[in-house]
């Protein structure tokens, strides 16, 4: 099974701050990388797949990444809003069974 | 308007069985996946099962290989996964997510999820 592990597990952040979360898998996963963002007691939200396409509907201060290698992954929130403060999960659907981050909560 | 909504979770005693169901509306279910992830309290996201659009294949995490059966009807819109010998450890929110009509295998429409409590 694909590893994924996410950096770091909690981000303390402000208002206007530009956050980067890291994302990496146990091997090689090309870009077949989603993340979601979910926030307490409701369902996961899908931002991004294919490691850097945004989901429609999606502000355009979410984007991703990733490296050449397809093992290291990045999601960046230019100016951080108060409706971002949530944890984020990314998700490798490379090969089954289909597997995500430990989560990375983003706070104030 | 485009939803999943689950039923079915409750409290059950470790060893007995549960149904999970998800009902699918606003778009065409007969032609996506369909998948069931779950979260433990206070833990991550946990995909548990697969389902092609038109039933014929099936996938399971191994934790619930033998015990978890996902099936579909596609003439009602129903998403099910039957829950057979649960343990502790299957307690958790269970939600059902389509994946996109392209042939990934992420999750871009959510339910609200359900919550299977195994306890004595």
């Amino acid at each position: 099974d694909i590893q994924m592990t996410q950096s770091p597990s909690t981000l303390s952040a402000s208002i206007g701050d530009r956050v980067t979360i890291t994302c990496r898998a146990s091997q090689t996963i090309s870009t077949w990388l989603a993340w979601y963002q979910q926030k307490p007691g409701k369902a996961p939200k899908l931002l991004i797949y294919k490691a850097s396409t945004l989901e429609s509907g999606v502000p355009s201060r979410f984007s991703g990444s990733g490296s050449d290698s397809g093992t290291e992954f990045t999601l960046t929130i230019s100016n951080l809003q108060p409706d971002d403060f949530a944890t984020f999960y990314c998700q490798q659907y490379n090969s089954s069974p289909w597997t995500f981050g430990q989560g990375t909560k983003v706070e104030i | 308007q485009v939803q999943l909504v689950e039923s079915g979770g409750g409290v059950v005693q470790p060893g007995r069985s549960l149904r999970l169901s998800c009902a699918a509306s606003g778009f065409s279910f007969s032609t996506y996946g369909m998948h069931w992830v779950r979260q433990a309290p206070g833990k991550g996201l946990e995909w548990v099962a697969h389902i092609w659009y038109n039933g014929k294949n099936k996938y399971y995490v191994d934790s619930v290989k033998g015990r978890f059966t996902i099936s579909r009807d596609n003439s009602n819109n129903t998403l099910y996964l039957q829950m057979n010998s649960l343990r502790a450890e299957d307690t958790a929110v269970y939600f059902c997510a389509r994946d996109p009509d392209s042939g990934d295998w992420y999750f871009d429409l959510w339910g609200r999820g359900t919550l299977v409590t195994v306890s004595s």
